[in-house]
């Protein structure tokens, strides 16, 4: 079983659309919950990140996580086609690294 | 300010040569990461270093790999000989006391023919 796992899609919804992304994790320990976005050919760069149960808000950016589910969530709402990339969950436990799911090919159809 | 620094920015060898993949992290960070990325496997950390100290090489696939962090702004993360298989996109990241958002490098793309 991998550590952080995601669909890896495609997932393809129409712009100004919800798009749910998901990552379930094995670590019981894991203590901060992190969501990367990936364009094509770039490097990951971060959009959001949390650390308590319950949603976090930021734009059209809503995490959410369940720590007795070992689940965490990833919704953007009103969708653009500037939203299509790859989406890494990323999961950090009692160390300091970072263990990454192999992603979900978001593409916001026009 | 300047973001996390990786040279060269693209890197094509042949089989059993030397590589050297350059990076300097943010100013004032004191974690650095080195991962690969290649479509089979995604995004794995080979070998993190806290104050210039490696913590956890246990994602370095083989021998052939060693990394080096002489000072707080510049590491190297050597592959000799290098293998048609080490062909990845390479990245350098770097965080602030290891709790913080880590910050990714542009990545070098390497190609060993």
């Amino acid at each position: 079983q991998k550590e952080v796992e995601q669909n890896s899609g495609p997932l393809s919804v129409p712009e100004g659309a919800i798009a749910s992304l998901n990552c379930t994790y094995s670590d019981r320990g894991s203590q901060s919950f992190f969501w990367y976005r990936q364009y094509s050919g770039k490097s990951p760069e971060l959009i959001m990140f949390i650390y308590s149960n319950g949603d976090k808000e930021d734009g059209r950016f809503t995490a959410q996580l369940n720590k007795a589910s070992q689940y965490v969530s990833l919704l953007i709402r009103d969708s653009q086609p500037s939203d299509s990339a790859t989406y890494l969950c990323a999961v950090r436990g009692s160390a300091r690294q970072l263990t990454f799911g192999s992603g979900t090919q978001l593409t916001v159809l026009p | 300010d300047a973001g996390v620094i990786q040279s060269p920015r693209h890197e094509v060898t042949e089989m059993g040569q030397e590589v050297t993949l350059r990076c300097k992290p943010i100013s004032g960070h004191d974690y650095l990461f080195w991962y690969r990325q290649t479509m089979m496997r995604g995004l794995e950390l080979l070998i993190y270093f806290n104050n210039n100290v490696p913590i956890d090489d246990s994602g370095m696939p083989e021998d052939r790999f060693s990394a080096k962090m002489p000072n707080a702004s510049f590491s190297t993360l050597k592959i000799q000989p290098s293998e048609p298989r080490d062909s990845a996109v390479y990245f350098c990241a770097s965080s602030l006391q290891g709790i913080h958002e880590q910050y990714f490098g542009p990545g070098t793309r390497l190609t060993v023919t």
